[in-house]
């Protein structure tokens, strides 16, 4: 069956770039958008973007720029980078699969907590 | 900004029923917004129970329905048992992007 993991740094300072990458087990990117939710503590979900295996992207307008996906099909990962993080990016971070047939939140990684602190 | 608006709480006694809504600052919510809803509980990450307005997963309780009532998503929730309290979030998509809603605390007692 299918599993995501998240994997990257837990701490960021502020300004700086916060850098996630998630791992694909059991299953092929293919026919998929590949997707990056946030959660803060205590608050509610934000969906930040979306990858489709041909690469193409779609983002949170709200996040104006400030975030962009990537992937890497050889090793069956996707990446998040979010630039000039403050305080209110300190979240949850979860990667999840969307099939691209029933758009369904079907899959998702356990998450990882990502502080912004200096 | 598309705003997504959910009741931020709501109450049910055990074996009651409850509905609850997800409505968008875009207009009518159709077929074509894919309506989701996720269950949260603390300490967990949220579950899809329902997609794409109506289809359910097959660990969704039977008890849990999606639907569309005028012009919202709706969520209802009939015989409702303690372990379903929890938090409650819809998920649209609009213009590409999709949108979660507040969020609706679900209260069993």
């Amino acid at each position: 069956q299918v599993q995501l993991q998240e994997s990257g740094p837990r701490l960021v300072k502020p300004s700086e770039t916060l850098s996630l990458t998630c791992t694909i087990s059991g299953g092929a990117m293919n026919n998929n958008y590949w997707t990056w939710i946030r959660q803060p503590p205590g608050k509610g979900l934000q969906w930040l973007g979306c990858i489709f295996h041909t690469g193409s992207t779609n983002y949170d307008p709200s996040l104006k720029g400030r975030v962009s996906i990537s992937l890497d099909m050889s090793k069956n990962q996707f990446s998040l980078k979010m630039t000039s993080v403050t305080a209110a990016d300190t979240a949850m971070y979860y990667c999840v699969r969307v099939p691209v047939t029933t758009r369904d939140f079907d899959i998702w990684g356990q998450g990882t907590l990502v502080t912004v602190s200096s | 900004q598309t705003v997504v608006t959910q009741e931020p709480s709501l109450t049910v006694s055990p074996g009651g029923a409850v509905t609850l809504t997800c409505a968008s600052s875009t207009g009518p919510l159709t077929i074509g917004n894919y309506p989701t809803w996720f269950q949260q509980k603390p300490g967990q990450a949220p579950r899809a129970l329902i997609y794409s307005t109506t289809n359910k997963h097959s660990w969704t309780p039977a008890r849990f329905s999606g639907s569309l009532l005028g012009g919202k998503a709706a969520l209802t929730v009939s015989g409702v048992q303690p372990e379903d309290e929890a938090e409650y979030y819809c998920l649209i998509y609009y213009g590409g992007a999709w949108f979660f809603g507040g969020g609706t605390k679900l209260i069993v007692l």
